[in-house]
């Protein structure tokens, strides 16, 4: 198994332009998360799926961020307009719906806003 | 608000010595897990422990949970340079998702 794959690993960007961050889960996980990190703030839950349903957005900063899951294999986080404050390490992460198992995490998505 | 709370925050020792992280939370929890994240890369899942568990043992880490002092602390015995990384604690919070600690940076020293 590949495990949950993210891309791009590293996104350089300026103020106000769109970023796209992509996730592909474990094939069979049905629950799907995404965190942001930070120096500052840590490990912090954005919103997670349960097959491909938004159950919990609550963590999203703002309206400038918006997630999707069209289907069990694909998620996508944006960010339009992108601003120097949402720099940070985007993890998505995924793990069998109803499980209170491990979280299997990506390599993370580096973004940079100048 | 985060759940889990690491202490110490950096931790540095020598090869060979055992590394001791712990972790308080804040409300009732159904299970503890800890995870490791070297530099630059995601996070690991090391271990779970159940609220109805005290203590876990995996290879050379050792899980203990106090759910009266809702705390749990991680052991790792005859640490390595390997294990140098960041330790983090995570809580089931509402729903299923977890709520992760700022983390331990631990670093072993050859």
């Amino acid at each position: 198994d590949a495990g949950v794959i993210q891309s791009p690993r590293h996104e350089v960007t300026e103020m106000g332009q769109e970023v796209t961050l992509r996730c592909k889960p474990i094939s069979g996980h049905n629950s799907l998360f995404w965190y942001r990190q930070t120096m500052m703030r840590g490990l912090e839950l954005l919103i997670y799926f349960n097959n491909n349903v938004p159950i919990d957005d609550s963590g999203m900063p703002e309206d400038r961020f918006s997630a999707k899951m069209p289907n069990a294999s694909f998620s996508t986080l944006k960010i339009q307009p992108s601003e120097p404050r949402d720099s940070a390490v985007y993890f998505c992460a995924s793990r069998q719906t109803g499980s209170t198992g491990e979280l299997f995490f990506g390599e993370g998505s580096r973004l940079t806003v100048l | 608000s985060q759940q889990g709370e690491e202490d110490p925050q950096a931790l540095s020792i020598q090869e060979g010595e055992n590394a001791t992280m712990n972790c308080s939370y804040k409300t009732s929890i159904n299970n503890l897990q800890w995870y490791r994240q070297n530099s630059g890369r995601g996070l690991v899942h090391l271990i779970l422990i159940r609220s109805n568990e005290r203590e876990k043992h995996s290879g050379r880490l050792r899980v203990t949970l106090d759910t009266s002092k809702k705390s749990s602390s991680l052991l790792i015995t005859a640490s390595r340079a390997a294990d140098t990384a960041s330790y983090f604690c995570a809580t089931d919070g509402s729903g299923q998702n977890f709520v992760f600690g700022p983390g331990t940076r631990l670093s072993v020293l050859p």
